[in-house]
């Protein structure tokens, strides 16, 4: 079955430094990987998505990811964080059996003044 | 375009009552979904449609109805809510041959 795994429930991060969120997944086949964030009060935005081509996917608001194969991962990254990013943020993966996008728990980013 | 709509923000319903969980989309996307948020859990699919006509069960569908007699509503519905049902419910849209899918706000439900 289609997975991701977000290990880390939060993060901190000091304003200006670099942020990783880091998500892993499991999949047959050729993954469809995204990631979207979810402001407070707020439903989920999309921010960036990998189908195919670069490894490095560049998305909305100065964040990026990294696909890595060998690795089975998408970690997103930024890098110079602002107070503004704290938010929750998620992984998902297109599931190709079913065409369902199927998330993982959420990492909480705090970027701290 | 207003997007993904949802009505209502926040409901709470006593043990037992039923009620409708509105999700409208005015982007003419032919695929459109329910997500329930946990703490903890992330966002699990309730129940999905691929188009007017065509629904079908996603992770936790029990407890849960919906249809689609339109292609720009999918209501969702609670035929006798469980505090087990508290929770935050999301709708989301996209196009079959599209990845991108677009969320609306939310409705925060509590069940009493």
């Amino acid at each position: 079955a289609q997975s991701v795994a977000q290990p880390e429930d939060q993060v901190n991060v000091a304003e200006g430094n670099p942020l990783t969120v880091k998500c892993t997944y499991s999949v047959s086949g050729n993954p469809y990987l995204f990631w979207y964030v979810q402001y407070p009060n707020r439903g989920l935005q999309f921010l960036l998505k990998y189908i195919t081509g670069d490894n490095l996917v560049k998305g909305s608001y100065g964040f990026e990811a990294e696909f890595n194969k060998s690795q089975t991962s998408f970690h997103l990254k930024k890098p110079s964080a602002l107070v503004s990013d704290s938010a929750l943020y998620f992984c998902a993966v297109r599931d190709h059996n079913t065409d369902k996008l199927i998330f993982g728990t959420g990492t909480r980013l705090q970027v701290f003044p | 375009n207003a997007g993904v709509t949802q009505t209502p923000k926040f409901q709470v319903l006593k043990t037992g009552q039923s009620m409708t969980l509105q999700c409208a989309q005015d982007m003419n996307h032919e695929y459109m979904s329910w997500y329930r948020q946990d703490p903890g859990m992330g966002l699990r699919l309730i129940h999905y449609s691929v188009g007017a006509g065509i629904t079908d069960q996603g992770e936790v569908p029990n407890g849960y109805n919906v249809s689609r007699s339109t292609t720009e509503d999918f209501p969702l519905r609670l035929l006798s809510a469980a505090p087990s049902q508290t929770s935050v419910y999301f709708c989301a849209s996209r196009r079959v041959l599209q990845e991108t899918q677009y969320f609306g706000p939310g409705t925060r439900l509590l069940v009493l």
